[in-house]
């Protein structure tokens, strides 16, 4: 069954830490990854996309790795701030359809 | 470039109701998708529409239904609420499908309660 799961759920962290968030994946055949910022109440906005052949992308303070082989995403922030505060989803693309994750809750703290 | 909108931002309705909500994609999209988010089921696809015609179908009922305008603005609708579509509805649009390179672009949403 194709599926996403994103792990932790939430995320407390302090303001300056850095976080690494986790996104695992069944589907089959693999198009591409997308990992998108929520702020509450307002839509996605993307912050990484990669295909089958690139395993790292860096967007800012935002780096996100894959590995195809296991099928495993993380998104890494950097020198967190509070404007990190959001949900992160990781979104994997395959054939014609797209599955998403259930989202990590991060709460940066001063 | 204006970025996606969707009106109106926040809905109060009753069961048994109907509701429309619009989308308008940024300028030279032609594929307009739209998601339901819960807080238990995260995004989820509704549907996409590209150049008037609905592409893909996502698992809901035939309550749900949409249309796309010749100038790509879409509509959805939904019909005899129910308290389970409270939710907040999202579209998103890209040049030329979700399921390619192409970034989608999400609006604001629209805040749908059922009462």
């Amino acid at each position: 069954k194709n599926q996403v799961e994103q792990s932790p759920q939430s995320l407390i962290i302090l303001e300056g830490k850095n976080c690494t968030l986790q996104c695992n994946y069944t589907v089959s055949p693999f198009s591409n990854l997308r990992w998108y910022k929520q702020d509450t109440g307002r839509g996605p906005v993307s912050l990484t996309i990669m295909t089958f052949s690139e395993n790292t992308k860096s967007n800012g303070r935002y780096t996100a790795t894959l590995d195809a082989d296991t099928k495993q995403s993380s998104l890494h922030i950097t020198a967190s701030q509070l404007s990190d505060s959001a949900s992160y989803i990781c979104v994997v693309s395959f054939s014609n359809d797209m599955r998403f994750g259930a989202g990590t809750r991060l709460t940066v703290k001063p | 470039k204006a970025g996606v909108t969707q009106t109106p931002r926040y809905l109060i309705k009753t069961r048994g109701q109907q509701v429309t909500l619009s989308c308008s994609p940024i300028s030279g999209h032609r594929s307009v998708s739209w998601y339901q988010q819960t807080p238990g089921q995260g995004l989820q696809f509704l549907f996409e529409y590209f150049s008037e015609t609905q592409r893909n179908k996502g698992n809901f009922p035939g309550r749900f239904s949409g249309r796309q305008f010749s100038n790509s603005r879409s509509e959805m609708n939904v019909s005899t609420l129910e308290l389970g579509d409270s939710a907040l509805y999202l579209c998103a649009s890209s040049l030329t499908g979700r399921e390619f390179y192409n970034e989608q672009f999400f609006g604001p949403g629209t805040r749908l309660t059922v009462l």
